[in-house]
């Protein structure tokens, strides 16, 4: 069984460009998140999506950070413009929440993608 | 506001035991999860405790006290490939939300 997929595993941009991330979670699973990672803390969580529905983006910054998953399958994660401070790890999650609610604590986590702004 | 506490670094010899412990503040809990990260890796799950008392898989065992709020990880006949930074995540009940821990670099000598 694959994997939750990300690409590109390494991104450097300058400061004011745009970047774009993209992440293919497990099949079957309709939970997925975008978490921000920094050397030597805990991944924090950007946004989660239940199928194609945000349902938390409290953490997402939405001047300048975007993401959709239309079909409620892949996701992509948009900066734009992009600061210093966005050098970061960016990670993609899935999980699996049933119909009637029960869900498991399980993420799988994607390899991640390192960004670096110059 | 909501926290967890962990080592940030915890050292250990090959072939011992190490425990990373975890303390927990959370407006909400539904559960302790522990993750392992090697370097330049992903998070993979490690154990999940949702009620009190022991959870052993392999060499790893976990432990929570809702009471104390307060868990641990174990880890027993440490090998080099051990080596990785581990990372406690409350399962906030509002909205399934995991609040994570700063992690613990575990260095393992030979």
């Amino acid at each position: 069984e694959a994997g939750v997929v990300q690409s590109p595993r390494y991104k450097i941009i300058e400061k004011k460009q745009p970047v774009a991330f993209w992440c293919n979670p497990i099949s079957g699973h309709n939970t997925l998140y975008w978490y921000l990672q920094n050397l030597g803390q805990g991944p924090e969580l950007l946004i989660r999506y239940e199928n194609e529905e945000a349902v938390d983006d409290s953490q997402l910054p939405k001047d300048r950070f975007s993401a959709e998953r239309l079909k409620g399958v892949d996701s992509t994660l948009k900066i734009q413009p992009a600061e210093l401070g966005d050098s970061a790890v960016y990670l993609c999650a899935s999980s699996f929440t049933g119909r009637l609610g029960e869900r498991t604590d399980t993420q799988y986590f994607g390899p991640g993608t390192r960004l670096t702004v110059l | 506001g909501q926290s967890l506490e962990q080592p940030s670094e915890v050292t250990a010899v090959e072939g011992a035991i190490v425990q990373i412990n975890c303390t927990y503040q959370t407006s909400g809990f539904y559960g302790l999860s522990w993750y392992q990260q090697h370097d330049g890796g992903a998070p993979t799950f490690l154990s999940y405790n949702g009620l009190d008392g022991l959870e052993e898989t392999g060499r790893f065992s976990s432990f929570l006290s809702r009471s104390d709020s307060y868990g641990y990880l174990l880890l027993q006949e440490l090998q080099m490939k051990d080596s990785a930074s581990y990372f406690c995540a409350v399962r906030d009940g509002g909205n399934y939300q995991l609040i994570w821990g700063a992690g613990t670099k575990l260095i393992i000598k030979p």
